[in-house]
């Protein structure tokens, strides 16, 4: 089983849908939490890290983090064609001596 | 604003050729690492380097080795291609915060075909 499971997608929606991205993990040592955003044939870029359970926003963009049911989400209001992009879950155990666990990555895709 | 710098960009070899992946990074930053990217399998992650000196394996390291060079420098290097080896490979680099890594810049990638 891997430590962690992202939805695969593709995900299909108009233009100014609210988007949800989740990611289920089974490591309780993990305590960081972060949303990378990918481009087609570019690499990975950091969009949202957190730490603690609950909210946290930035601009359209939510991170939400449930770590007694081990869950976490990126909610994206008002989306635009622009986010269209695979969107990776990333966690660390906060340590610095393991590299991040990535998920395998959901492919959005937002319909002008 | 160079960042992470990978070379090449793209890359053919025949089974059993040898060849070198290409890392540089200008932000000082201390960790780095390679990753292979496969479709549905998500970031994998082949090497890493905490720091300069020190080289430890990840989740699929067989067929693979890698050097760190100096600070900035981190190669890969496939001994004997094989097929199962064609991939996106991806550079990476972090600086070690109190609460460990987080925030990885990465390469634009190198698309390797192996025939």
């Amino acid at each position: 089983q891997k430590e962690v499971e992202q939805d695969p997608g593709p995900l299909s929606v108009p233009e100014g849908a609210i988007v949800s991205l989740n990611c289920t993990y089974s490591n309780s040592a993990f305590q960081y939490f972060m949303w990378y955003r990918q481009y087609s044939r570019k690499g990975p870029e950091l969009l949202m890290y957190t730490y603690s359970s609950g909210n946290k926003e930035d601009g359209r963009f939510t991170a939400q983090v449930d770590k007694s049911s081990k869950y976490i989400s990126l909610f994206i209001r008002d989306s635009q064609p622009s986010d269209s992009a695979t969107y990776l879950c990333a966690m660390s155990d906060g340590t610095g001596r393991r590299a991040l666990t990535f998920g395998s990555g959901t492919r959005l895709q937002v319909q002008p | 604003n160079a960042g992470v710098t990978q070379t090449p960009k793209f890359q053919v070899l025949k089974t059993g050729q040898s060849m070198t992946l290409q890392c540089a990074q200008d932000m000082n930053h201390n960790s780095m690492y390679w990753y292979r990217q496969d479709p549905g399998m998500g970031l994998r992650l082949i090497y890493y380097s905490a720091s300069e000196g020190t080289t430890d394996k990840g989740e699929v390291p067989n067929g693979y080795n890698v050097s760190r060079l100096n600070k900035r420098e981190f190669s890969l290097r496939l001994e004997s291609a094989a097929p199962s080896q064609t991939s996106v490979y991806f550079c990476a680099s972090s600086e070690l915060t109190s609460w460990g890594n987080y925030g990885y810049t990465f390469g634009s990638g190198t698309r390797l075909t192996v025939v």
